[in-house]
């Protein structure tokens, strides 16, 4: 099976907070990652947290990792229709090589 | 633009036909990755190299696929013989040497389709 996964599509209203959520296998990870990627475009990484870490906000972003659980959301507040892309949620030991990617949450923000 | 340039954006091959894709890295980053992206699929690695030494190809198939990334000059991804199996996004993206959490730059994708 896939060592990432999530959830393929999420439908939010504008306003409304979205949560996109990730598992993952790989115990030993260091770090992992919430990636955006908006039509047409290329990966931007949007914000990361060590493993040692159980919450990180930056802004109307909040990042939760359950370590014990192997599960990472995502929390985007006040969505708004520029939102709407697919985040990618990864995770690595440190080395850029060995990045893992699951398949990628839609989210669409309806007005 | 000093981002992660690749071209072309979207290319159309026949089957059997050769495909090309090149990829200049960020101005400063002598680490480049190729990343598969299938319909529905994460991000599948496939190879991962420096200038002139492939560091790590354990994504890549083993046969009609070839990367490289010369003294000079972009990374060229080869993959000889398509396949309708090759129809996908192709990203490449570069990094400069990992340190700690360390980041990916990612160009905005190769498409490539196989009739």
């Amino acid at each position: 099976g896939e060592d990432v996964e999530q959830s393929l599509f999420l439908s939010v209203r504008e306003g409304d907070s979205s949560v996109i959520n990730c598992t993952y296998t790989d115990s030993s990870s260091t770090y992992l990652y919430w990636y955006k990627q908006e039509p047409g475009a290329g990966l931007q990484l949007l914000t990361y947290i060590f493993s040692n870490m159980d919450m990180k906000q930056d802004q109307r972003l909040t990042v939760l990792l359950n370590k014990k659980d192997k599960h990472l959301s995502l929390r985007i507040a006040d969505t708004q229709t520029g939102d709407s892309a697919i985040y990618f949620c990864a995770e690595s030991m440190g080395n850029n090589n060995d990045m893992r990617f699951g398949a990628g949450t839609r989210l669409t923000v309806k007005p | 633009n000093a981002g992660v340039m690749q071209n072309p954006r979207h290319l159309v091959r026949r089957r059997g036909q050769e495909a090309r894709l090149r990829c200049s890295p960020m101005k400063g980053h002598s680490h480049v990755y190729w990343y598969r992206q299938l319909p529905e699929e994460g991000l599948k690695f496939m190879v991962y190299l420096q200038k002139e030494n492939i560091i790590d190809e354990s994504g890549m198939p083993k046969e009609r696929f070839s990367a490289e990334f010369p003294k000079e000059g972009p990374s060229i991804l080869r993959i000889q013989q398509v396949v309708r199996g090759d129809s996908a996004a192709y990203f490449c993206a570069s990094s400069p040497p990992p340190r700690g959490a360390g980041e990916l730059f990612f160009g905005e994708g190769s498409r490539l389709t196989v009739l």
